[in-house]
C-alpha cells in the first residue's frame, strides 16, 4: 500500500506570509496531483506533475515534484484570505486502474 | 470542461430508510468513478471504485451490501445507502476520470440521518 504523508496538518497564518506544504512518500508515483477544497464543496484540481524535478507555477502557487518522484511541495507566496481551504495531494501509478492515494490534507487558514 | 455533478447536494432522512446519490460526468465519458466519504477537516476516504458495466470494487471495511454502487453508463454512477443509520451521516463525494490520471470531483452530498 502506497502512503502519502502530508504536512503540516494545520496552518494558520496572516495575510502576506509565505507557506509551504509537503507531501512525502517512500514510494514512486507516476504522477501527483494537488487539490484545493473549500468547506461543503468537492476538491478542485490545481495541478498535475508527472516529471521528476518538474516545477509548475499557478499565479502565487508553485508546485514541485521531487527528482525521484516520491515527494512534492506546494509553496504559496504572499498568502491571501482567499487561499483558505483544505489542500490535498494525491499520487498514483499508471498501468491498470489508476487509483490515487490521498494525503490526509493540510487545513490552511489565512487571516486578513 | 471536465464537470461532474452530484445530486442531491444535501439530504436528510430518517433512520432505516435508503438514500440514493447520483454522480454524473457532464461533458466527458468517465471510464472510472470513485466514491469517497469525508469527515470534517479530514481527507477523503475511498469507499469504492466503479467501472462502467462491471461490479464496483470496495475498499476494506466498506460494506458492499450497505453501500450499493451502480455504474450503468459512462456518465452516471449511483451510490445507495441502504437502511441508513445516524453513523452514516457524512459528506459523500464522487469523482470521475476519463482514463487519464486526473480525477474531477463532484460538489459532494451532505447526508444527515436522524
Amino acid at each position: 500500500t502506497q502512503l502519502l504523508e502530508q504536512s503540516p496538518q494545520f496552518l494558520s497564518i496572516q495575510e502576506g506570509e509565505n507557506l509551504t506544504v509537503y507531501c512525502n512518500s517512500s514510494s514512486v508515483f507516476s504522477s501527483l496531483q494537488w487539490y484545493r477544497q473549500e468547506p461543503g464543496e468537492g476538491p478542485v484540481l490545481l495541478v498535475t506533475v508527472v516529471t521528476g524535478g518538474e516545477v509548475k507555477k499557478l499565479k502565487r502557487l508553485t508546485f514541485q515534484f521531487g527528482d525521484a518522484r516520491k515527494d512534492s511541495s506546494l509553496h504559496i507566496t504572499a498568502a491571501q484570505p482567499g487561499d483558505t481551504g483544505l489542500y490535498l495531494c494525491a499520487g498514483g501509478n499508471l498501468g491498470g486502474s489508476y487509483i490515487p492515494t490521498f494525503g490526509r490534507g493540510t487545513s490552511l487558514i489565512v487571516h486578513p | 470542461g471536465a464537470v461532474v455533478s452530484q445530486h442531491p447536494s444535501w439530504v436528510i432522512c430518517k433512520s432505516g430508510t435508503s438514500v440514493k446519490i447520483e454522480c454524473r460526468s457532464l461533458d466527458f465519458q468517465a471510464t472510472t468513478m470513485f466514491w469517497y466519504r469525508q469527515f470534517p477537516k479530514q481527507s477523503l476516504m475511498l469507499m469504492a471504485t466503479s467501472n462502467e458495466g462491471s461490479k464496483a470494487t470496495y475498499e476494506q471495511g466498506v460494506e458492499k451490501d450497505k453501500f450499493l454502487i451502480n455504474h450503468a453508463s459512462l456518465t452516471l454512477s449511483t451510490l445507495t445507502v441502504t437502511s441508513a443509520h445516524p453513523e452514516d451521516s457524512s459528506f459523500y463525494i464522487c469523482s470521475a476520470t476519463d482514463s487519464t490520471y486526473e480525477q474531477y470531483f463532484g460538489p459532494g452530498t451532505r447526508l444527515t440521518v436522524t
